[in-house]
Order: structure tokens, then C-alpha cells, then sequence
């Protein structure tokens, strides 16, 4: 089984700010791990992942994130917040499937990150 | 081309009315999901083909019905709908095998609004 906790429903940073976004999950096995981001009246657009190698992930937009296994973590960072950063950011996780079958994601309940000017 | 694309954008129908959202895609995706979502909420999956089989359906209501005619191709057919199924509809689709396979492309949806 996995899940995946995002603390904080709303962010609210100012223009320039350091954005922090925490993502917690549980997975059984190595989970493969992922930032989406949803920005109003659209689908859900990949930031960045995580499967193996460096921990350290960055993903497009400015957008970094480390997979840090002892703290079961993958917070989303960026340095400094623009204003059309602002949108809703949900962490996923996925395990591998069973041969030939499809990769399911668990999602967060998501992040909406308010930017001020 | 890199993108799944769903029409209509928007629909409004009665209870009584029969519908059919469309998403395509020409990546050579052979998983295709439909999910649903509420705002605020992340998507909750509805079901999912593999190689145009229907391999995933979370219980969802005989008032949907997904269809899937071909590789490009995924239909949900929308039949005797209520109030609370307005929602907005996801389409995505991802690869089989590879290191692409564990990444969704979403549609940008279409959304729903039952009278």
C-alpha cells in the first residue's frame, strides 16, 4: 500500500520568496516519486520526478526537489517565487505494477501555492 | 506531437440527456486513464486500458461507460447523469514499457455540469 501526505493545503508566499512545499508518503517498496503541478482550468502538468539516482531532482521552472529516504520526503522547493508560480501542486507516488500492467499514481491532496506581489 | 487532447471543453447536459467526452492522443501511448475531479481535489481515478483492454475500473456507476476504439482513441460515455457527477474529467495517457512508463500526460479536461 502507499499514500502520500501534503502538509498544507494553502502557501502563501510573497514575490521572490523561497517556496517550500511538503510531500510525506509511505510505499512498501522503492516508490517512484513525482511533483504535478495544475494550473486554474487545465490538466495536470509533470514538474519533476524521482525513480533512481540522484536524489537531488530539478524540474522545470526553477523547480527542485530532494528524495530523502530516512525522512520519507520529497519536498518541492524553488528559490524564488514568481507570480505564476501560483497554482495547485500535487505530490504522487507510484509503485511498480505488476508485469505488463500500468503505473497507477496515489496523489496528495494537493498544495495551492498563493504568490503575492 | 506531445499532447492528449479532450473535447468538448465545457458541457452542460439534463439528467435524461446522452453524452460522450473524446480525448486523443498521438504518442503511441498505450495506457489510457479517465479520472475525475472535484475542485480543490486531487483527480480520482475511473478506469484505465491497456493495449485498448479495460484493465482498471474503480467501481464506478454503470452511468459512465468508457469506451476505447482504437490506440489513439478513449471515449466516456455519459448516460442518466446527476447533480454531484459534475466534476471535471481527465484524460491521460502514458506508455506500457520504458522509462516513459511511470509518467501520465494529462489533458487539460473537460468539464462537466449536470442540471
Amino acid at each position: 500500500a502507499q499514500s502520500v501526505t501534503q502538509l498544507g493545503s494553502h502557501v502563501s508566499v510573497s514575490e521572490g520568496a523561497l517556496v517550500l512545499l511538503r510531500c510525506n508518503y509511505s510505499s512498501s517498496v522503492p516508490p517512484y516519486l513525482f511533483w504535478y503541478v495544475q494550473y486554474p482550468n487545465q490538466g495536470l502538468q509533470l514538474l519533476l520526478k524521482y525513480t533512481t539516482g540522484a536524489t537531488l531532482v530539478k524540474g522545470i521552472n526553477g523547480f527542485e526537489a530532494e528524495f530523502k529516504k530516512s525522512e520519507t520526503s520529497f519536498h518541492l522547493t524553488k528559490p524564488s517565487a514568481h507570480m505564476s508560480d501560483a497554482a495547485e501542486y500535487f505530490c504522487a507516488v507510484i509503485s511498480p505494477p505488476p508485469s505488463g500492467g500500468s503505473y497507477i499514481p496515489t496523489f496528495g491532496r494537493g498544495t495551492s501555492l498563493i504568490v503575492h506581489p | 506531437d506531445t499532447e492528449v487532447t479532450q473535447t468538448p471543453k465545457h458541457l452542460v447536459m439534463g439528467m435524461t440527456n446522452k453524452k460522450s467526452l473524446k480525448c486523443e492522443q498521438h504518442m503511441g501511448h498505450r495506457a489510457m486513464y479517465w479520472y475525475k475531479q472535484k475542485a480543490k481535489k486531487p483527480p480520482e481515478l475511473m478506469f484505465v486500458y491497456s493495449y485498448e483492454k479495460l484493465s482498471i475500473n474503480e467501481s464506478v456507476p454503470s452511468r459512465f461507460s468508457p469506451e476505447c476504439p482504437n490506440s489513439s482513441l478513449l471515449n466516456l460515455h455519459l448516460h442518466a447523469l446527476q447533480p454531484e457527477d459534475s466534476a471535471l474529467y481527465l484524460c491521460a495517457s502514458s506508455q506500457l514499457q520504458g522509462s516513459g512508463a511511470n509518467v501520465l500526460t494529462f489533458g487539460a479536461g473537460s468539464r462537466l455540469t449536470v442540471l
